[in-house]
């Protein structure tokens, strides 16, 4: 199907694991994005890409890793996860242009607990 | 930080009523964005409004831009409890340099059937 799709839906994990959280866009848009939706701080920008094989950081890169080798996919990986990297991690495409107009398109969401 | 900021947080009406969400920004953009969110599920792109408009519409969704005081708001008319929903404003990067949304942290409103 059309669309974007992350995966896992849900996990929980354990301090120090390693985890990573896919995300597949069916629509070749060039950009792709990675954000954590925490109370009282709304969506934060984590990572982002603009091509495959571009990544650059946001708001909120530390402790995470991402790579984008194909164009319809961002994994986001915690290397070693923390009690402070529990959240709702949302992926979203779009085809930004130049004057900067775009939508982004949301994935539902991967929820992440770490223990 | 935060680039957009709602307000008010919470919003309670009741069916039929108008619901209006504001939203400040702090730096200049070239076009801000409002987005819905059901609970549970990812954001949905609403209406964009570029910074050389004032005004837009979108069946009962009225957005209007005051660039002058980096602000925005979003109006629902004649809202229904299918509208219940958080809803987010977004600016672009202009500023920072960074082609991504920065969202506000939302305005949570509850339509009363």
């Amino acid at each position: 199907d059309a669309g974007i799709t992350q995966s896992p839906r849900y996990k929980i994990t354990e301090t120090g694991r390693q985890v990573t959280l896919m995300c597949h866009q069916t629509w070749s848009h060039s950009y792709m994005f990675w954000y954590r939706q925490d109370l009282g701080h709304g969506l934060r920008l984590i990572y982002y890409s603009a091509a495959a094989d571009i990544t650059d950081k946001g708001e909120v890169p530390d402790g995470y890793v991402v790579s984008r080798s194909k164009t319809e996919n961002f994994p986001l990986t915690l290397e070693s996860a923390t009690r402070s990297q529990t959240s709702v991690y949302f992926c979203a495409s779009s085809n930004l242009r130049e004057t900067g107009d775009g939508e982004l398109f949301f994935g539902e969401g991967s929820r992440l607990t770490v223990l | 930080s935060q680039q957009g900021e709602e307000d008010p947080q919470a919003l309670s009406i009741q069916e039929g009523e108008n619901a209006t969400m504001n939203c400040s920004y702090k730096t200049s953009i070239n076009n801000l964005q409002w987005y819905r969110q059901n609970s549970g599920r990812g954001l949905v792109h609403l209406i964009l409004i570029r910074s050389n408009e004032r005004e837009k519409h979108s069946g009962r969704l009225r957005v209007t831009l005051d660039t002058s005081k980096k602000s925005s708001s979003l109006l629902i008319t004649a809202s229904r409890a299918a509208d219940t929903a958080s809803y987010f404003c977004a600016t672009d990067g202009r500023i920072t340099g960074r082609r991504a949304l920065t969202f506000g942290s939302g305005t949570r409103l509850q339509v009363q059937p």
